[in-house]
């Protein structure tokens, strides 16, 4: 199975700052990754697809970047919404994985 | 609008089985995949399988094959998840969610709300 790794685990920052989260695979995925949003209590929601691709009416704010192995979300400009824990999944062949989360909390 | 609604929470005995149903709305069902996905209370997400409303067909991740059933029910709209012989380690929040149509992309873009699920004698 593919393996999925985050970092940090978890992340402090300011309203304002640009942040980044990495997301490495055990095996190339290609562009096969997806980052998902999620607040306490709530299911995830769907960011970014395809690397980079930003889903319908999420804030462009958030970016993606990266392929084979290593990907990265980066938000530009952190607002009071985006305190949340952040999920890399990968939809390589068939099988469904996610890395371990990264909660971005508030300096 | 898209809506993927979830049974209610459940309370089970350890060794028994536990259905939970996904009623979807505002799409044509039978058009898309869904997916299970559990999580434990602020841990990860773990993938359980998928199924596809249109043909049944059914793709299970090893670590639950044998013990997870996807089943759907066309005419309503419905896809259920049954898990057996369940322990106090199945306790976690369940999750449908409705993978993408965009070809070969086959993330999740809607998900139910979630159903936890309790194992305890």
């Amino acid at each position: 199975d593919i393996q999925m790794t985050q970092s940090p685990s978890t992340l402090s920052a300011s309203v304002g700052d640009r942040v980044a989260i990495t997301c490495r695979a055990s095996q190339s995925i290609s562009r096969s990754l997806a980052w998902y949003q999620q607040k306490p209590g709530k299911a995830p929601k769907v960011l970014i697809y395809k690397a980079s691709s930003l889903e319908s009416g999420v804030p462009s704010r958030f970016s993606g970047s990266g392929s084979g192995t290593q990907f990265t979300l980066t938000i530009s400009s952190l607002q009071p919404d985006d305190f949340a824990t952040y999920y890399c999944q990968q939809y390589n062949s068939y099988s469904w994985t996610f890395g371990q989360g990264t909660k971005v909390e508030i300096k | 609008q898209v809506q993927l609604v979830q049974s209610g929470a459940e309370v089970k005995n350890p060794g028994a089985s536990v259905k939970v149903s996904c009623k979807a709305s505002g799409y044509t069902f039978i058009d898309y995949y869904i997916h299970w996905v559990r999580q434990a209370p602020g841990q990860g997400l773990e993938w359980m399988g998928r199924i596809n409303p249109k043909r049944g067909g059914r793709d299970y991740a090893k670590n639950f094959q044998g013990r997870v059933t996807l089943t759907s029910d066309t005419s309503i709209s419905t896809a259920y998840m049954e898990l057996s012989s369940l322990s106090s380690d199945d306790s976690l929040v369940y999750y449908c969610a409705r993978e993408s149509g965009r070809s070969g992309d086959d993330y999740f873009d809607f998900w139910g709300q979630g159903t936890l699920v309790s194992v305890s004698s």
